[in-house]
């Protein structure tokens, strides 16, 4: 059975700082999700990744996929306030959604 | 917005209990899944219905069921409910078998 882990588990930052978000799955996979929650709300998509070496962008957050390793990394360039929230890496797994744990990102001033 | 919607937001009931979530996918959209958020067990899928049949099933309970009807929307089912069932109740619709965009969810809280 698939297993999906994510390091680390709770990331405090301080603002302008880089840092990365690590997902390892256990079994190949067609296409890895990134999701951003917020406390009580829904899931909302990031980034869909599909082939070996993706990489997507969007603002201050790049995601990429390398198939062979099974590892897709999100990486925050110069963390703001607003980045704050919970984000869930997920390997699709026949027809569902595996899910990681998720970390719980907390941007500092 | 992602154009899935779910009632109830939210939903309070005693141990014992039978409640009935509903989720209505994004026009057009074929499949609908079913996930659970818990802190203990954190998010995991629950059952998939594409066009009206069962396609995946996953850690559902036996005291959980669903259905998918005619017009494409789809409930859940639970019953006999304990206080472990209280989470967060995701439903998530595709095209088909492809990105799923997930409602609002409905949050149970079981007494």
């Amino acid at each position: 059975e698939l297993k999906v882990e994510q390091n680390p588990l709770f990331l405090s930052m301080q603002e302008g700082k880089n840092y990365t978000i690590y997902c390892n799955y256990s079994t190949t996979s067609d296409r890895l999700y990134w999701y951003r929650q917020d406390p009580g709300k829904s899931l909302e998509s990031l980034f869909v990744l599909l082939s070996n070496g993706a990489v997507k962008q969007e603002g201050r957050l790049m995601a990429s996929l390398d198939t062979k390793a099974r590892l897709s990394t999100l990486h925050i360039t110069a963390a703001v306030h607003d980045l704050s929230a919970t984000y869930f890496c997920a390997v699709e797994y026949g027809n569902k959604l595996v899910f990681g744990a998720g970390t719980i990102l907390r941007v500092k001033s | 917005d992602s154009g899935v919607t779910q009632t109830p937001k939210h939903l309070i009931t005693a141990t014992g209990q039978r409640v009935t979530l509903r989720c209505s996918p994004r026009s057009g959209d074929l499949s609908v899944y079913w996930y659970q958020q818990s802190l203990d067990q954190g998010l995991q899928f629950l059952i998939q219905y594409y066009n009206g049949e069962e396609r995946a099933k996953g850690n559902i309970l036996e005291r959980f069921s669903a259905q998918q009807f005619p017009d494409l929307h789809s409930e859940l089912n639970l019953s006999s409910l304990e206080l472990g069932d209280s989470a967060l109740y995701f439903c998530a619709s595709s095209v088909a078998f492809n990105e799923q965009f997930f409602g609002p969810g409905t949050r149970l809280t079981v007494l």
